[in-house]
């Protein structure tokens, strides 16, 4: 089965610095990978997504992510922090193997907190 | 365009009641997908119709079942409810592959239930 780890539950980064949160998966092929984004007591909302295209993929609200292959990963970047980027952040994997992309493995999340 | 809507927006029930919710997907998409979101256990998947067929399902007792309608709305029902069960629960929609793409899902906003 598909897995997607996000490594750090909480990450606090001041306003006008680097935002990095870390996503690797588990996979023999390379899945389609997404990131969502999550205000309190809303839905989810698609930030960006990688299926087979350019390795890096710009998304919404200056955010970009990076496909490296031999690393597994799928980091997320933005380069200045707002305050308005508060909020929880979801990596997702597809599964290229069993349901041809369509079904959708989430991490565990990463709560990024803006210090002023 | 209308994005997902899901109904009730708050639910409230007594242990061993049973609930409906209601979810609409985009005009459009086929799929229909039910997330349980619990407090500290990110999103699980709970199960996944297309073309009015239940694709695959998560790890979740029997007690927790749904349908898809021939307009692709869809309904998740949660029989003998528990304490455990209080928890948002999110619809998300997207175009499937035999449509010719697939480029991730798009979320409601969820309906909250609360189980007392």
């Amino acid at each position: 089965a598909q897995s997607v780890t996000q490594l750090g539950s909480h990450v606090s980064v001041s306003e006008g610095a680097l935002v990095l949160l870390r996503c690797n998966y588990s996979s023999s092929v390379p899945p389609y990978l997404f990131w969502y984004v999550q205000y309190p007591n809303q839905g989810l909302q698609l930030l960006l997504k990688y299926t087979s295209a350019a390795t890096l993929v710009k998304g919404i609200n200056g955010f970009e992510a990076e496909f490296k292959k031999s690393e597994t990963s799928f980091h997320l970047t933005k380069p200045s922090a707002h305050m308005s980027d508060a909020a929880e952040y979801f990596c997702a994997v597809s599964d290229p193997l069993n349901f041809g992309n369509e079904k959708l493995t989430f991490g565990t999340g990463t709560r990024l907190t803006i210090i002023p | 365009e209308a994005g997902v809507t899901q109904s009730p927006t708050h639910l409230i029930k007594t242990r061993g009641q049973q609930a409906t919710l209601r979810c609409s997907p985009i005009s459009g998409h086929t799929s229909v997908y039910w997330y349980q979101q619990a407090l500290g256990l990110g999103l699980q998947f709970l199960l996944w119709y297309d073309e009015g067929e239940e694709r695959n399902r998560g790890n979740f007792p029997p007690r927790f079942s749904g349908r898809q309608f021939p307009n692709y709305s869809s309904e998740l029902n949660v029989n003998a409810l528990e304490l455990e069960d209080s928890a948002l629960y999110l619809c998300a929609s997207s175009l499937s592959i035999r449509q010719g793409a697939f480029y991730g899902y798009t979320f409601g906003s969820g309906t909250r239930l609360t189980v007392v």
